[in-house]
């Protein structure tokens, strides 16, 4: 069975500081997506990155770095200089190859609070 | 803009009354899910349709059932709703199933039960 953990519940940062969101993973595939997403108070869940089981990687965009360690089974997320703006639920998750059922379905972690002080 | 839109954002019913919750897109994808997500947790996938075949998750309530009538749309049915069901509803899209297939998300609706 797959399963995603995020411990931090809650995390807060002064404006421009910088702060990394963890997630670990369990899974028994060789063949899986990892995601993350942010839940601003609106409600939508917004797409941020995917990242395959083979590409290690690292990514950069603006702001937003992951970093992929799959010896360790982790896929955490910093984001540098943040801004209030970042404000927000952010929920990693895990997509296997098949989950059965007929279902190819995300299983999210319980997500990070963050606040971004002014 | 393509897009998944909710209606309504917010809804309001009494214990046991029927409720409709509705999820339409522009994207013209082939995969429509429904999630339910209750305060402070994660999203839980109650069904998707691939097209037309509707896959109900295991563990899913029969209190929920869905109905897809076309590729657009897509309505989530609470036959009596209880306390419990109280969350906001989800409604996500995808090309096709895969774990390439990224999943895009509507705002949801917040279903208060009273």
């Amino acid at each position: 069975a797959q399963k995603v953990t995020q411990a931090q519940t809650e995390i807060s940062v002064v404006e421009k500081e910088d702060v990394t969101l963890d997630c670990v993973y369990e899974t028994r595939d060789t063949t899986y997506y990892l995601f993350w997403y942010k839940q601003p108070p609106s409600g939508e869940l917004v797409f941020l990155i995917r990242r395959n089981s083979f590409d290690e990687q690292n990514e950069i965009s603006g702001r937003y770095s992951w970093n992929f360690q799959k010896s360790t089974s982790s896929f955490n997320f910093t984001i540098t200089a943040s801004q209030v703006v970042d404000s927000a639920v952010y929920f990693c998750a895990l997509s296997e190859a098949y989950s059965g059922a007929g279902s190819y379905q995300l299983t999210f972690g319980k997500g990070t609070k963050l606040s971004v002080i002014p | 803009d393509a897009m998944v839109i909710q209606n309504p954002r917010y809804q309001v019913t009494q214990f046991g009354k029927p409720v409709t919750l509705s999820c339409s897109q522009t994207l013209n994808h082939n995969v429509m899910y429904w999630y339910q997500q209750k305060s402070s947790q994660a999203p839980k996938l109650l069904f998707h349709y691939y097209d037309k075949d509707f896959n109900n998750e295991a563990d899913t309530p029969d209190n929920f059932q869905s109905r897809r009538p076309n590729t657009s749309f897509c309505f989530l049915d609470i036959r009596s709703p209880g306390l419990g069901d109280a969350a906001m509803y989800l409604c996500a899209t995808s090309k096709g199933l895969g774990t390439t297939n990224e999943q895009f998300f509507g705002p949801g609706t917040r279903l208060t039960v009273l």
